[in-house]
């Protein structure tokens, strides 16, 4: 499967507890998104990346939450302490940025995560 | 702010009948609109986008920039069609994109 890979794929957690989790874009793509889905909700954006480069952050993401993309390919999202109003699927999607124009955003399965 | 509004949580159509599903936006600006449908047990992925102006499974969508609406239309439903749907919306130049709250399509035989 060459889609975008995400890993795991479900998490449940204690609160106070951190958790990281990992997505692996399609491979080339050079932008890399991440978004959080609660119940009953569309996706929301929380940040992305064009290379190692995080350009946008989301007020969504607190403190507590970090992204990164070291080498430009995959990317971690660790969030520390967890909530319980952190329960969500966390989605990431990649794309090949050129020119001006929108670029297909490829989603993974998303990562469940499950804070008790 | 932008801002995409899908009134219908639910919609159940009878296979062979149309089937509308409803889209609003508010940007300030020339947004770029997008269907995504979710499958039971796959992956969102991409049903068709504003300017390309196809037609995707029998499923399109017109801008309405007056109405600031983008609905999505077919004019026989088909089983297959049962899925989540996500109308989006993305800024010029900004691809970071702006969920509604989704409609459930069911397809009733």
């Amino acid at each position: 499967d060459t889609g975008v890979s995400q890993d795991p794929r479900h998490k449940i957690t204690k609160r106070g507890q951190n958790v990281t989790f990992r997505c692996d874009p399609i491979s080339e793509h050079n932008r890399l998104y991440w978004y959080r889905q609660t119940l009953g909700q569309g996706p929301e954006f929380l940040t992305y990346f064009q290379n190692e480069a995080q350009l946008e952050k989301s007020r969504l993401l607190s403190d507590r939450f970090s992204a990164e993309r070291p080498k430009g390919s995959f990317s971690t999202l660790e969030i520390q302490r967890t909530e319980q109003g952190d329960s969500a699927m966390y989605l990431c999607a990649s794309s090949y940025r050129r020119g001006g124009s929108y670029n297909e955003q490829f989603f993974g399965p998303g990562t469940r995560l499950t804070v008790l | 702010a932008q801002r995409v509004t899908q009134p219908e949580k639910l919609l159940s159509v009878f296979k062979g009948a149309p089937v509308e599903l409803k889209c609003n936006y508010s940007y300030s600006g020339s947004p770029e609109l997008f269907w995504y449908v979710q499958y039971s047990r796959q992956r969102l992925q991409l049903l068709l986008r504003h300017i390309s102006r196809e037609s995707i499974k029998g499923f399109t969508a017109d801008l309405n920039k007056g109405e600031t609406s983008f609905h999505l239309k077919k004019p026989f439903a088909q089983e297959e069609d049962s899925a989540m749907y996500y109308c989006a919306l993305s800024g010029v130049g900004n691809e970071k994109l702006t969920f509604g709250t989704g409609t459930r399509l069911t397809i009733i035989p």
